[in-house]
């Protein structure tokens, strides 16, 4: 069955330290790969894509995400975080990219 | 140009009633797509709707129902609400021929 896994349910980390949050997905061919950020009470911002091409990508806020077909993984990452950076963090896997499997999520917490 | 919109933002329903959300894309995306997201559940795949039809469904019961218009404005229905159908609902929209989402900010649902 197809699915997506974030093994991080919550992940706290010092501002200005470094990031990574990891997704690790299960399906029959590379898919299409989103990483989305949901701040609370609000919709999903887009923050990055992999369809193909170069595996390592760069996204909005200074986010970037490294594809790994060997480990079926697409983690992502970020040198330095910033308060403002504290949020929930979905990572979304999708055949067609219209029809899109989430992770449970990632809550990141920023302390000072 | 505007985001995704969604109308009412929230809405609070009895056990039993049915109820109607509102999705207007942004503009120039035919694409729209419904999710669910829940704190146990997470965010689930609902339906997805191009040029007036459906093109991906979800596994949700019939209770939950789509539709499109002409000018890609899309609603879904709840009927015989249950408790359970309390939730943050969710329309993104794609530009066409490029399979990412842009997330509306939701319309939170709670059935008493």
């Amino acid at each position: 069955a197809q699915s997506v896994t974030q093994p991080d349910i919550h992940i706290t980390v010092s501002e200005g330290a470094s990031l990574e949050l990891r997704c690790n997905y299960s399906y029959g061919a590379t898919p299409y790969l989103f990483w989305y950020v949901q701040s609370p009470g609000q919709g999903l911002q887009l923050l990055l894509k992999y369809f193909s091409g170069d595996t390592l990508v760069q996204g909005i806020k200074g986010f970037e995400a490294e594809f790994k077909r060997s480990q079926s993984s697409f983690n992502l990452r970020k040198p330095s975080v910033h308060w403002s950076d504290a949020a929930e963090y979905f990572c979304a896997v999708g055949d067609s990219g219209y029809a899109l499997n989430f992770g449970k999520g990632t809550s990141l917490l920023v302390t000072p | 140009k505007a985001g995704v919109t969604q109308t009412p933002r929230y809405l609070i329903k009895t056990r039993g009633q049915q109820v109607t959300l509102s999705c207007s894309p942004i503009s120039g995306h035919r694409s729209v797509s419904w999710y669910q997201q829940t704190p146990g559940q997470g965010l689930q795949f609902l339906f997805e709707y191009f040029s007036e039809t459906q093109r991906n469904k979800g596994n949700f019961p019939g209770r939950f129902s789509g539709r499109q218009f002409s000018n890609s404005r899309s609603e879904m229905n709840v009927s015989t609400l249950e408790l359970g159908d309390s939730a943050l609902y969710l329309c993104a929209s794609s530009p066409p021929d490029w399979p990412e989402q842009y997330f509306g900010p939701g319309t939170r649902l709670t059935v008493t």
